[in-house]
């Protein structure tokens, strides 16, 4: 398994500005991901993040939007640029050091 | 059409009930399916991680699939109040769990 810790844990942000989401790793994990959970809705994957490559963004995600980066085998960070009240959201982060995929706690992010 | 489908509830039944949850899917090519537990304000937390098709068993919870419906199951006997949570699926096509695309999730409670 894995422990994953995220920081924030919530937030309330104004339009516009922009958040940075931290996820740390207990162990060296070669690809981490990011996930979107909206209000009342699904896991959505934003993006795959390896170490010292850049990330991997699913349809309908881009990078201008949420740059990622991955500086090590532990630690992973997402950023939510210009925000609006539609990246009002439940982010996690996750890994994949075998088989199974384990997820950190999440940010819940509200925009104003 | 979504590629996986789940009646997102919410389900209520009484304590020591045996609970079915249920997945669709559409996508042939999913090979490994998952079923999650996501506590509120809380991370998901796999609980049980299945290959193919057939039956796996951990404890109380059952998990099955049948890839010729493109249809999954988790069971959960003698259930209880801390079994209350909303219930995930997810499925991959790619072998170390990447990828995964989720179902809306079920939202449980177990009444005392």
């Amino acid at each position: 398994s894995a422990v994953i810790s995220q920081k924030p844990s919530r937030d309330i942000c104004q339009r516009g500005t922009s958040l940075t989401i931290q996820c740390q790793v207990d162990s060296q994990v070669t690809m981490m991901f990011w996930y979107r959970q909206q209000p009342g809705q699904s896991l959505t994957l934003i993006a795959t993040a390896n170490q010292g490559s850049e990330a991997t963004y699913e349809s309908g995600f881009v990078i201008d939007k949420f740059p990622i980066s991955r500086p090590n085998l532990t630690f992973s960070t997402l950023t939510v640029s210009n925000m609006s009240p539609e990246d009002s959201s439940i982010y996690l982060c996750s890994v994949a050091p075998g088989i199974e995929q384990f997820f950190g706690p999440g940010t819940r992010l509200t925009v104003l | 059409q979504k590629e996986v489908e789940q009646d997102p509830g919410p389900l209520s039944v009484p304590e020591g009930a045996i609970v079915s949850l249920n997945c669709t899917y559409s996508n042939s090519a999913f090979q490994y399916f998952m079923w999650y537990r996501q506590y509120s304000r809380k991370g998901p937390e796999l609980l049980m991680y299945t290959y193919s098709s057939g039956n796996k068993e951990d404890g109380r919870f059952t998990a099955q699939v049948d890839k010729s419906s493109k249809y999954i199951s988790l069971f959960i006997r003698d259930s209880q109040p801390s079994d209350s949570a909303t219930y995930l699926c997810a499925m991959s096509a790619i072998q170390g769990a990447q990828k995964l695309v989720f179902g809306q999730g079920t939202r449980l409670t177990i009444n005392p």
